[in-house]
């Protein structure tokens, strides 16, 4: 079993669209969860983390995270053609633990 | 803040070269850095973990006298791939931990990250 799932997409959504992307992952001792946006030839950029259960908005993304089904998600409000890339899901064990990686779902936004 | 500089950002070297990238951190001091390896449609993998003063830390199954790792000073970490073949072209980044993020969490920014091509 992989430790970071992630659906690689593409998942394609009209401009304006609320964009939802999820993410599972294996450690139930996983405390800290991270969204990275990764454009194509570029190193990833973070969105946001989130270590609470619940919802954590930043502008038009909200990351929703869910311990006890080990689940993470990222929804992306008013898509952008800008907003086309893709997101890789991480997960830290805790403390300055290593980062691991989900495979990452390619968002294509279309206008 | 939190910069992470990382170059070349792209090299071409024959087969049985090696080929060296730094990652400096610019407006930070970083006593730990990550390297990772990126094939295309494929996972961020965490190659090393770079300690400043100390031997790195190899995930398994990545060969340490094949990718050398220093980590000489707290803003410079440098991975070195030698005697580079066909099957060690890929995505090299380089990471740090943002000194101010949340207190436990493994807040990362990345460098530009470096392609290496191997002929």
């Amino acid at each position: 079993q992989k430790e970071v799932e992630q659906n690689s997409g593409p998942l394609s959504v009209p401009e304006g669209a609320i964009a939802s992307l999820n993410c599972t992952y294996s450690d139930r001792g996983s405390q800290s969860f991270f969204w990275y946006r990764q454009y194509s030839g570029k190193s990833p950029e973070l969105i946001m983390f989130i270590y609470s259960n619940g919802d954590k908005e930043d502008g038009r993304f909200t990351a929703q995270l869910n311990k006890a089904s080990q689940y993470v998600s990222l929804l992306i409000r008013d898509s952008q053609p800008s907003d086309s890339a893709t997101y890789l899901c991480a997960v830290n064990q805790g403390g300055y633990q290593k980062v691991t990686f989900g495979i990452g779902t390619k968002l294509q936004v279309i206008p | 803040g939190a910069v992470v500089s990382q170059h070349p950002s792209w090299v071409i070297c024959k087969s049985g070269t090696s080929v060296k990238i730094e990652c400096r951190s610019l407006d930070f001091q970083a006593t730990t850095m990550f390297w990772y390896r990126q094939f295309p449609k494929q996972s961020l993998m965490l190659m090393a973990t770079s300690n400043e003063g100390s031997k790195a830390t190899y995930e398994q199954g990545v060969e340490k006298d094949k990718f050398l790792i220093n980590h000489a000073s707290l803003t410079l970490s440098t991975l070195t791939v030698t005697s580079a073949h066909p099957e060690d072209s890929s995505f090299y980044i380089c990471s740090a931990r943002v000194p101010t993020g949340p207190s436990g969490a493994n807040v990362l920014t990345f460098g530009a990250g470096s392609r290496l091509t191997v002929l």
